[in-house]
């Protein structure tokens, strides 16, 4: 995880109320990933980035937005939450298509 | 801990044998493979990849193996630890500009 962080690690919100989830790098790397896990599936990719303010939809894209304003930072928000979002989040960055390396996640409920 | 294991297969090896994981991949087009580590509670750490121009690739006490014929990869892990216990799963990439997919991983329970 060294170079990579994720914020916050666990959240707990209602629905219907927006949520940012925070992913922050050190490495300069070009590409950044946001990942979904849930039981029963693999991990499932719901936006990436590869550059500044360069960004587009993943598999399971409905209901979140990224933002991608310096290289460090990679946003995801919740427009306004539903209890399917309930999941655990991964960040990862690369320096190439095919580099990934995984943040520590993050546990958010929705009730 | 991650609750993403709960329902996945499990492999259960004694510690000092060897282990066999096994992943069965969608896309006869895939032409890079990855094998990731994931623990309890922490994000997946890359273990080894290799290329469908490859059959075979080693690296520190694990070995990956890609059957293309059969569109099969395995990962060897020698000498199995209490280190190694964790949640196990391939990638696969459906082609050049394609993003990784990713499988749904085996958990590795390794007796003392």
């Amino acid at each position: 995880d060294a170079g990579i962080t994720q914020s916050p690690r666990h959240k707990v919100t209602e629905t219907g109320t927006p949520v940012t989830l925070r992913c922050h790098q050190t490495e300069n790397h070009r590409y950044m990933y946001w990942y979904r896990q849930d039981p029963g599936h693999g991990l499932r990719l719901i936006h990436y980035s590869y550059g500044v303010k360069d960004t587009d939809k993943g598999e399971v894209s409905d209901g979140y937005s990224v933002s991608r304003s310096k290289t460090e930072d990679f946003l995801l928000t919740l427009e306004s939450a539903t209890s399917s979002q309930t999941s655990v989040y991964f960040c990862a960055i690369g320096s190439g298509p095919n580099e990934q390396f995984f943040g520590p996640g993050t546990r958010l409920t929705v009730l | 801990g991650e609750s993403v294991g709960l329902h996945l297969p499990t492999l259960s090896v004694q510690e000092g044998d060897n282990s066999i994981i096994n992943c069965a991949y969608s896309n006869s087009a895939s032409d890079y493979f990855i094998w990731y580590k994931q623990e309890s509670g922490k994000g997946p750490q890359f273990i080894i990849d290799i290329r469908s121009n490859m059959d075979k690739r080693q690296g520190q006490r694990v070995t990956v193996l890609l059957n293309k014929t059969v569109k099969h990869l395995s990962l060897q892990i020698a000498a199995t630890q209490p280190g190694d216990s964790a949640v196990y799963f391939c990638a696969e990439r459906p082609g050049a500009n394609s993003k990784l997919t990713f499988g749904k991983g085996i958990t590795l329970s390794v007796r003392p």
